[in-house]
């Protein structure tokens, strides 16, 4: 079965610091792989998404996400965190290209120090 | 609204009791999930419609739960003989089609005492 590990609970990160979130998948075969924020009282929102190709993907928000086959991850990136960045961030795979249910990480709580 | 609307927001209801969670899904979007949110937890999969059938109901955890869209659109959760440990944050999502990005409704907030 697939899963995916998001290695930290919590994050600190400055304001106008760079930002890295960890996420590790377990899949045989390539993954389609996402990453969600949820902020407190709003739903999730797609920030984006992997299926095949470049393995840099672009996102929403000036988010980035690396897919890297032979570490079994898919790594999130900001050059320069801001404080309304402050959120939930979830990892998610799918073997179907989402038409079946998504598999979450436990997510990653990122702080934002002024 | 243009989003996934859902409803109630919070619901507190007693063990035992019998709760319906209602989704509206965006307008014209086939594909429908639900997916439950434990405290400190990523959301599990429970269920996915495609149009008005239940095409994958794996997640299900037990026959306490049930789900229908019988017109393609609203879906209700159903949990009958609620117990605490169903206390979760239920969210919904819809697609467009297959494999198109899924829209999450903000969820129903289930407190069971």
């Amino acid at each position: 079965a697939q899963s995916v590990t998001q290695p930290d609970i919590h994050i600190t990160v400055s304001e106008g610091a760079s930002l890295e979130l960890r996420c590790n998948y377990s899949y045989g075969a390539t993954p389609y792989l996402f990453w969600y924020v949820q902020s407190p009282g709003q739903g999730l929102q797609l920030l984006l998404k992997y299926f095949s190709g470049d393995t840099l993907v672009q996102g929403i928000k000036g988010f980035e996400a690396e897919f890297k086959r032979s570490q079994s991850s898919f790594n999130l990136r900001k050059p320069s965190v801001h404080w309304s960045d402050a959120a939930e961030y979830f990892c998610a795979t799918d073997s179907g290209g989402g038409a079946d249910g998504l598999t979450f990480g436990k997510g990653t709580h990122l702080i934002i120090q002024p | 609204g243009a989003g996934v609307s859902q409803t109630p927001s919070n619901k507190v209801t007693e063990k035992g009791k019998y709760v319906e969670l209602r989704c509206d899904p965006i307008s014209g979007h086939t594909a429908l999930y639900w997916y439950r949110q434990s405290l400190g937890q990523g959301p599990e999969f429970l269920i996915y419609f495609q149009g008005t059938g239940a095409a994958d109901d794996s997640g299900l955890p037990n026959d306490r739960f049930f789900a229908v869209r019988p017109e393609g659109s609203v879906s209700t959760l159903k949990i009958q003989r609620t117990e605490r440990g169903d206390s979760a944050v239920y969210l919904c999502a819809s697609s467009l089609f297959l494999y198109t990005e899924a829209f999450f409704g903000q969820g129903t907030r289930l407190t069971v005492v």
